[in-house]
């Protein structure tokens, strides 16, 4: 029973520099979450999905970019990456609205 | 408001007390309020919850107090334990708005000493 799985675990990225957090959830979601965390800041949400080709920008959404093509995955996407994207990522889902959401294990972001 | 205040930032307890974690919401649209406890390396999983017709709820050790006229609401942990030690984040959804986003306060910190 994998649940939210998220990859990759650890990642250095040099500033300018793109990439891709994954994240595939197996319980047959239809939302689903991506939130940062920094110390003492609590999570903030970047980007949630209610569905399959639906979208929308969460607190931060500044910098970065997601897709939701499938109800199973939901990546996300940072362009140029900068200093201040340097955070620990989760990936989260939920059957509905007010349900019990489930988290990743969280993915940890350096960008030097 | 989109917020939720969330207090002390730490805290540090001897085994057997009983801590107590704060928030408070200015939000009225504000209907379910769940509790996540995350432990080093690991994302948050859901410890308690509570919806605001409802002033308490217990689950095993974990207790939540609503009190709605003031927004506020608290976390008690009974007889803690050392592996109680983790970090505490409330959090609140505005259920009219069918997104299921979590509004997380700021976490905190518990060491239960031995």
């Amino acid at each position: 029973n994998a649940g939210v799985t998220q990859t990759p675990k650890f990642r250095i990225l040099k500033i300018g520099q793109s990439m891709t957090l994954q994240c595939t959830q197996d319980m047959n979601h239809n939302y689903m979450y991506w939130y940062r965390q920094d110390p003492g800041m609590g999570l903030k949400l970047i980007y949630y999905s209610v569905g399959a080709g639906i979208t929308d920008k969460g607190e931060v959404p500044n910098g970065y970019n997601v897709s939701r093509s499938t109800t199973e995955d939901f990546p996300l996407r940072l362009e140029l990456a900068a200093p201040s994207q340097t955070s620990v990522y989760f990936c989260a889902s939920s059957s509905s609205n007010g349900n019990t959401i489930y988290f990743g294990e969280g993915s940890w972001l350096t960008v030097v | 408001q989109q917020q939720v205040k969330q207090s002390p930032q730490s805290l540090i307890v001897q085994k057997g007390g009983i801590p107590i974690i704060n928030c408070a919401y200015e939000n009225t649209a504000f209907d379910y309020f769940p509790w996540y406890q995350q432990f080093p390396g690991k994302g948050p999983a859901l410890l308690i919850a509570i919806r605001p017709d409802v002033s308490e709820k217990k689950e095993g050790r974990f207790t939540i107090s609503f009190n709605k006229s003031a927004k506020q609401f608290s976390l008690h942990i009974m007889d803690s334990q050392p592996g109680d030690s983790a970090t505490y984040f409330c959090a609140a959804i505005d259920g009219s708005s069918n997104t299921g986003k979590l509004i997380f306060g700021q976490g905190t910190t518990l060491q239960v000493k031995p």
